[in-house]
């Protein structure tokens, strides 16, 4: 079985500083691991993914993770904070191959606040 | 390119009374297809998928069914809402050769 946490529902930064959410996964088989962010009233939307290639992983908008195995961990940073990254953000976990690419669990989700 | 559409956007119903939630996607064949509900608070939890016509698997039990009547449609649906089916309906799709997941914008659905 797999599972993901998401260490804070919520994260406060100041517009420009750095922007560090936490995810760590358990899984049973090698995982692909996915950050994707939500806006107010909308569906999801993918900023990057690790699919056990190069472990530090760049995604849009500035954004970057990476897998540390020995850590289980998938943690989401950005160098300087904006005004846009507000939204929720939320990790999941795969297993990888056939029809298990879009069964992913999801972490609880970290609602990051960008202040001026 | 491809597309999915997700609708209505919001639906508030009785305690008691029927849902049909639908979803579409166009350009693309044979896709795989979710149904994902994020209730307040929580996060998404996956509920059913398809992986063609007519092939539904639940993730767990609950209040609601799904079909796929055709290759790119996928139905969610209850007989009876309950109060705890409120939350946000999210349908997605992708290929099983494809990690990526493609959201619709979702369904916020209230049951008092």
């Amino acid at each position: 079985a797999q599972s993901v946490t998401q260490l804070g529902s919520h994260v406060s930064v100041s517009e420009g500083a750095l922007v560090l959410l936490r995810c760590n996964y358990s899984s049973s088989v090698p995982p692909y691991l996915f950050w994707y962010v939500q806006y107010p009233n909308q569906g999801l939307q993918l900023l990057l993914k690790y699919t056990s290639a190069a472990t530090l992983v760049k995604g849009i908008n500035g954004f970057e993770a990476e897998f540390k195995k020995s850590e289980t961990s998938f943690h989401l940073t950005k160098p300087s904070a904006h005004m846009s990254d507000a939204a929720e953000y939320f990790c999941a976990v795969s297993e990888a191959g056939g029809t298990s690419y879009g069964k992913l669990t999801f972490g609880q989700g970290t609602i990051l606040t960008v202040h001026p | 390119s491809q597309t999915i559409h997700q609708w209505p956007a919001t639906l508030v119903q009785p305690v008691g009374s029927p849902l049909s939630l639908e979803c579409t996607v166009e350009g693309t064949s044979n896709p795989n297809l979710y149904w994902y509900r994020q209730a307040a608070g929580r996060g998404l939890q996956l509920l059913f998928y398809s992986v063609g016509i007519g092939q539904i698997s639940s993730e767990v039990p609950q209040n609601l069914s799904a079909s796929r009547p055709q290759d790119r449609q996928f139905i969610l649906s209850s007989k009876k809402l309950l109060l705890s089916d409120s939350g946000f309906y999210l349908c997605a799709w992708t290929h099983a050769i494809n990690e990526k997941l493609f959201f619709g914008s979702g369904t916020q659905l209230s049951v008092l």
